[in-house]
């Protein structure tokens, strides 16, 4: 499809386990985003990506996260050691350019992750 | 700090009826955008509505407007004549310009659930 893509669209872990998110944007955005959100919350930044280049990563939780989009295209988000409270549905959005800060930033349906 | 205050968790409306939803933000920073989302049960958080801090007039998408008061730092969205698709959460969110730090965000407030009544 046209759209932003996720998967897996569920997944349940262990506590402890490693886990992994991936994110296909639409294609030609340049500007991906991933983003927490809790039950019954807003969405919460986690980290930006200009193509290839991590260029924020401020809203990471903890340095059990990670994320990475090697080819400027695909992202994996990933979470090391997971804990309960890692538990939420995870965003991904892509816009065509950060510079044209009026663009709507486009979003996935999620990955819903739940931690036992 | 940026943040984004919505007020009202839940609202009930009937089918054909205009509703409002309640946005205040909190930023010093002159240059800023606001967006309305929709987030379906299904998940996927869908574009609405923009409106830039220095847009003059108020932003209109279909059924969808913007009452931006910017003095009062509000940010309301109006639904014209509800629809029973129109029952969901609602994502008022602020981005500031280019040239911040924090510029690569959208903060979000923490949405209104919206039920449509047939």
């Amino acid at each position: 499809g046209a759209g932003v893509s996720q998967s897996p669209r569920y997944k349940v872990a262990k506590r402890g386990q490693d886990v992994a998110l991936r994110c296909d944007p639409i294609s030609g955005h340049v500007s991906l985003f991933w983003y927490q959100q809790a039950l019954g919350q807003g969405p919460e930044f986690l980290t930006y990506f200009q193509n290839e280049a991590q260029l924020d990563k401020s809203g990471l939780p903890s340095d059990r996260f990670f994320a990475e989009r090697p080819e400027g295209s695909v992202s994996t988000l990933k979470i090391q050691r997971t804990q309960q409270e890692d538990s939420a549905v995870y965003l991904c959005a892509s816009s065509l350019a950060t510079m044209d800060w009026n663009q709507p930033q486009h979003f996935g349906d999620g990955t819903r992750l739940s931690i036992l | 700090a940026q943040k984004i205050t919505q007020t009202q968790p839940g609202m009930f409306v009937q089918e054909k009826e205009a509703v409002t939803l309640d946005c205040t933000y909190d930023t010093s920073d002159q240059s800023y955008g606001l967006f309305w989302y929709k987030q379906p049960s299904s998940g996927e958080m869908i574009f609405l509505i923009y409106q830039g801090s220095y847009d003059e007039q108020n932003a209109t998408e279909g059924r969808y407007s913007l009452n931006f008061q910017k003095a009062r730092k509000s940010a309301n969205l109006v639904i014209s004549a509800s629809q029973l698709g129109d029952s969901a959460m609602y994502f008022c969110a602020m981005r500031l310009s280019p040239g911040y730090s924090s510029a690569s965000k959208i903060i979000f407030g923490s949405g209104t659930r919206l039920s449509i009544r047939p």
